[in-house]
């Protein structure tokens, strides 16, 4: 099993839609987070979960809803979206704790339409 | 520095040849410094986590330095082969355990 997994890879959806993207990892990790990743921007820490408690939120618009139901599972509940919402979205896992490398899923793909 | 910045934005080298790139951060509240190695269509891969400074890493034929005074990291590539070939990137960890993520250096090898 690879460490972190991502569902779906790639995802069109219009403006109206309500859809969800999956993370899962097999790593033993307590520390989940989401990041977006625009065109020629870094990377952007959206929300980061320590066993399963949402500790940091940035300042990401209410129509992106994180849930963790357990340690190895994270979502992404999206509605509403915006076009410029298209973007390269990753998930990552760590051992809670300061300094610790993360593990990152592949991503998936979001184009809003 | 406020923000974390890698340069060059890309860079393409010939097989054989030796490659560096930087990464700037802000030397304040510093924790930790990473690299990560990123292929295309695949997960970012972490390479080095570095917090002293002075700190220098190697695997492989990668090594990275680092100086937390100063606030800057260099990574390098001796004798670049093309799956080389990748993004590298580099994030900073605060003392408020927030990571801030550079742009890459985009690396092309041609064979």
């Amino acid at each position: 099993e690879t460490g972190v997994t991502q569902t779906p890879r790639h995802l069109v959806m219009g403006m109206t839609n309500k859809k969800s993207l999956k993370c899962e990892q097999h790593l033993g990790h307590n520390a989940m987070y989401w990041y977006k990743q625009s065109a020629k921007k870094p990377l952007e820490l959206m929300f980061v979960y320590n066993f399963k408690e949402q500790t940091e939120n940035n300042s990401v618009p209410s129509r992106f809803s994180p849930e963790c139901p357990n340690s190895s599972h994270l979502f992404l509940h999206l509605h509403t979206l915006q076009p410029e919402d298209s973007a390269l979205y990753l998930c990552a896992s760590s051992q809670p704790g300061q300094g610790p490398e993360q593990y990152f899923g592949p991503g998936t793909r979001l184009t809003v339409t | 520095i406020l923000n974390v910045e890698q340069s060059p934005q890309s860079l393409h080298v010939q097989e054989g040849d030796s490659t560096n790139f930087t990464c700037s951060f802000p030397s304040s509240n510093f924790y930790a410094l990473h690299w990560y190695r990123w292929e295309t269509a695949k997960s970012p891969e972490a390479l080095f986590v570095m917090t002293l400074n002075g700190d220098e890493k190697k695997k492989g034929r990668i090594s990275a330095t680092l100086n937390t005074k100063e606030g800057y990291s260099y990574l390098y590539i001796k004798g670049s082969q093309p799956e080389d070939s990748a993004t590298y990137l580099c994030a900073s960890l605060n003392t408020g355990n927030q990571f801030y993520f550079g742009t890459g250096t985009s690396l092309t090898v041609i064979p």
